[in-house]
């Protein structure tokens, strides 16, 4: 069974950084790109950056800079570096596995809530 | 990296039919085949229902169908039922990441 799993989210203030992570089993890691989608609280969904299985990145050009995504293939994980957060930038942050590129979506984690608050 | 445009709702009845629209750029929608359609329930997390436009990933109903002309794309959904009340969001690819559209709000009356 393929699962993916979030954790790291939490409340941080406007400035500060969190690392999200995301554990993916049940599946070949190394051989699929990855991906993570926000969705802010009522709010619709939003595409914040990608991996291919070669470790190329891209980001949605308003996180250039601030986000950095990441994967280690031997742990099988997936991360998301956030730094310089943003009241905008509060969400849930899911973890999305590809097909192929640069289609996804096959798999969803269940999300990490990121709350950015003074 | 704009956001593309679907109706914010849509609504009808068991057994007929509903289409959504997916309206986007040249450089997006009108550019590639890389567009797939997500459904999801309140509290839930997003379900992939068609994918490269047309493509339906295993345990997709065969009402769900999907089309694209131009700089929109169309989601219809034949023979409504009442667990397709739903949101709906459509992706494309935009030449380096993907975009959303805003979502739309299915109602099954």
């Amino acid at each position: 069974e393929v699962l993916l799993v979030e954790s790291g989210g939490g409340l941080v203030q406007p400035g500060g950084s969190l690392r999200l992570s995301c554990a993916a089993s049940g599946f070949s890691f190394s051989i699929y790109a990855m991906h993570w989608v926000r969705q802010a609280p009522g709010k619709g969904l939003e595409y914040v950056s990608g991996i291919t299985k070669e470790g190329t990145t891209h980001y949605m050009d308003s996180l250039k800079g601030t986000f950095v995504i990441s994967r280690d293939n031997p742990k099988n994980t997936l991360y998301l570096q956030m730094d310089y957060l943003r009241v905008e930038d509060m969400a849930v942050y899911y973890c999305v596995r590809g097909i192929g590129w640069p289609q996804f979506g096959d798999y969803w984690g269940q999300g990490a809530l990121v709350t950015v608050s003074s | 990296q704009s956001a593309l445009t679907q109706p914010r709702s849509v609504s009808g009845s068991p057994g007929q039919s509903l289409t959504i629209s997916c309206t986007g750029a040249s450089s997006d929608v009108g550019a590639y085949i890389y567009v797939s359609w997500f459904q999801q329930h309140p509290g839930k997390a997003p379900k992939l229902m068609l994918y490269d436009v047309t493509k339906r990933p295993s345990g997709v109903p065969d009402r769900f169908s999907g089309s694209k002309s131009g700089n929109t794309a169309s989601l219809t959904i034949s023979g409504l039922q009442a667990e397709d009340e739903a949101d709906y969001y459509c992706c494309s690819y935009a030449g380096s990441v993907s975009v959303f559209g805003g979502g739309t709000k299915v109602t099954v009356l």
